[in-house]
C-alpha cells in the first residue's frame, strides 16, 4: 500500500495525558498536513511541513499541540495535558510539490478524550 | 477571508438518478483551485475532482463532473447515474495559490444517501 497511513487509528485517554499520533505520507511526496475534524464538520487546516521545516500553523494549534517532522519522511503530532475539546478525527495528508495541489488523505486518528 | 458555504446538509437520491452537491465559495485571490473530497462512514477523505480558477473548461472526472461558474462563485459537483456506494459525506474544499499556498479550506459538508 503506498497511500497516507496513520498511527493508531483509535486513541482512548483520560484528560490530562499526552498523546502522539504519527504519520506516514506517500513517499514521494514533500509536503504534510495535519488537520482536526470534529462531528459534523469540515477538516480544519492545522499545520503544514515542506520537507522538515513546519512553514505554516493555525492559530487552532495552541501550544499543547507540537508537530515534527524531523527527517522530512514521516510526522508526528503530540498533545500535551489532552482536554476533553480535543476528542476529534486527526486527519494527515500528504501532496507532492508539483501539480494543483489536491491533498491525499491518510485514514485518520479518532481520539477520545475522558 | 476565504470561505466555502455548503447549503445542503443531506440529500436523498434515487439510485441511478444524477445528483448536483451544491458549492458557494469566497476569495479575492484571482488564482486558487477547487476540490471534492467524498468521505465514506470509514473516515478517510477520498479526492475526487479538481477545478483551477483559469481552467475555461469543466473538470471531469469518470461520473464526476464539475460545474464550475466563476462569476456566480459556484463550483457544484454532479454525480450520474448514481449508486449504492456514493453514500457517503462530500466537501468541497479551496486552496488559494499565493495568499496560502499550502492549506486547503473545507466546507460544512453534505451528507449524500442513495435509495436502492
Amino acid at each position: 500500500d503506498t497511500g497516507v497511513s496513520q498511527d493508531p487509528r483509535h486513541k482512548i485517554t483520560k484528560r490530562g495525558q499526552n498523546v502522539t499520533f504519527r504519520c506516514d505520507p506517500i513517499s514521494e511526496h514533500n509536503r504534510l498536513y495535519w488537520y482536526r475534524q470534529t462531528l459534523g464538520q469540515g477538516p480544519e487546516f492545522l499545520t503544514y511541513f515542506q520537507n522538515e521545516a513546519q512553514l505554516e500553523k493555525s492559530r487552532l494549534l495552541s501550544d499543547r499541540f507540537s508537530a515534527e517532522r524531523p527527517k522530512g519522511s514521516f510526522s508526528t503530532l503530540e498533545i500535551q495535558r489532552t482536554e476533553q475539546g480535543d476528542s476529534a478525527m486527526y486527519l494527515c495528508a500528504s501532496s507532492p510539490d508539483r501539480g494543483p495541489g489536491e491533498q491525499f488523505f491518510g485514514p485518520g486518528t479518532r481520539l477520545t478524550v475522558l | 477571508a476565504q470561505k466555502i458555504t455548503q447549503t445542503q446538509p443531506g440529500m436523498f437520491v434515487q439510485e441511478k438518478e444524477a445528483v448536483t452537491l451544491d458549492c458557494t465559495y469566497d476569495t479575492s485571490d484571482q488564482s486558487y483551485g477547487l476540490f471534492w473530497y467524498k468521505q465514506p462512514s470509514s473516515g478517510e477523505m477520498i479526492f475526487l475532482i479538481y477545478q483551477g480558477s483559469y481552467d475555461e473548461q469543466n473538470a471531469t472526472e469518470g461520473r464526476y463532473s464539475l460545474n464550475f461558474q466563476k462569476a456566480r462563485k459556484s463550483a457544484n459537483l454532479v454525480i450520474s447515474a448514481s449508486q449504492l456506494g456514493d453514500s457517503a459525506m462530500y466537501f468541497c474544499a479551496m486552496r488559494e495559490v499565493y495568499s496560502s499556498a499550502s492549506k486547503i479550506i473545507f466546507g460544512s459538508g453534505t451528507r449524500l444517501s442513495i435509495r436502492p
